[in-house]
């Protein structure tokens, strides 16, 4: 178990629908990260943030949103689905800033988009 | 651009041999490499990790090598075991940035 907390665990869904997925991160690390893994993209950076604040952005669609709040805790929006947007949404944590040390993942998401 | 390329995409070991597993980063200024491991229908679990001022590194079975000079290193796993089978992924990253470029994973599949 690597301390990282994802929910829910599947997600089914209509295409043009929205949804949000939640991730606790491990106690004590301030930085959580989202990626998406799919069949033919492997695992691709979405975005990161850091103690509330958003810090880095990768390959995220302007139809998907993230925040985190000051618990920590963050979700992860996705909004006007389209089938293309199925994969596994995973969320890491990390203690620094920046991720040069270790990151844990959660078990992730699984969406499906129909 | 940054790029992480990884090698093979799958291989088949037969239990008790070594399986080694390479990956080659494209930014000389990368400094850590984590080394993941994915079950099916779990997360990346983090396995063994190096830094760039090391060139390799052991944790029992398990053993990175880093060659800066080439930007690469791999990933070996000794005295193979079942337990072993699941998709390996190689990561890079520099300091200064906020994410780990992925090579695109290895599923070993060690046989019994």
């Amino acid at each position: 178990d690597s301390g990282v907390t994802q929910t829910p665990k599947h997600l089914i869904t209509a295409t043009g629908q929205r949804v949000t997925l939640r991730c606790s991160p491990r106690s004590g690390d301030l930085s959580v990260y989202w990626y998406q893994q799919s069949l033919d993209q492997g695992l691709q950076f979405l975005i990161q943030y850091y103690n509330g604040e958003e810090r880095a952005k990768g390959n995220i669609l302007e139809r998907f949103s993230a925040q985190q709040f000051p618990d920590l805790h963050s979700e992860l929006n996705l909004s006007s689905l389209e089938l293309g947007d199925s994969a596994l949404y995973f969320c890491a944590s990390s203690v620094d800033l920046r991720m040069n040390t270790e990151a844990f993942f959660g078990q992730g998401t699984r969406l499906t988009v129909v | 651009g940054e790029n992480v390329e990884q090698h093979p995409s799958t291989l088949s070991v037969q239990e008790g041999d070594s399986a080694v597993i390479k990956c080659t980063y494209s930014d000389s200024a990368s400094n850590y490499f984590p080394w993941y491991k994915q079950e099916l229908g779990k997360g990346p679990q983090l396995i063994i990790d190096i830094r760039s001022n090391v060139g390799e590194k052991k944790d029992q079975r398990i053993a990175v090598t880093l060659n800066k000079t080439a930007k690469h290193f791999s990933l070996h796993i000794t005295e193979t075991q079942p337990e072993d089978s699941a998709v390996y992924f190689c990561a890079a990253s520099r300091g200064g940035t906020y994410k780990y470029i992925f090579g695109t994973g290895t599923r070993l599949k060690v046989l019994a």
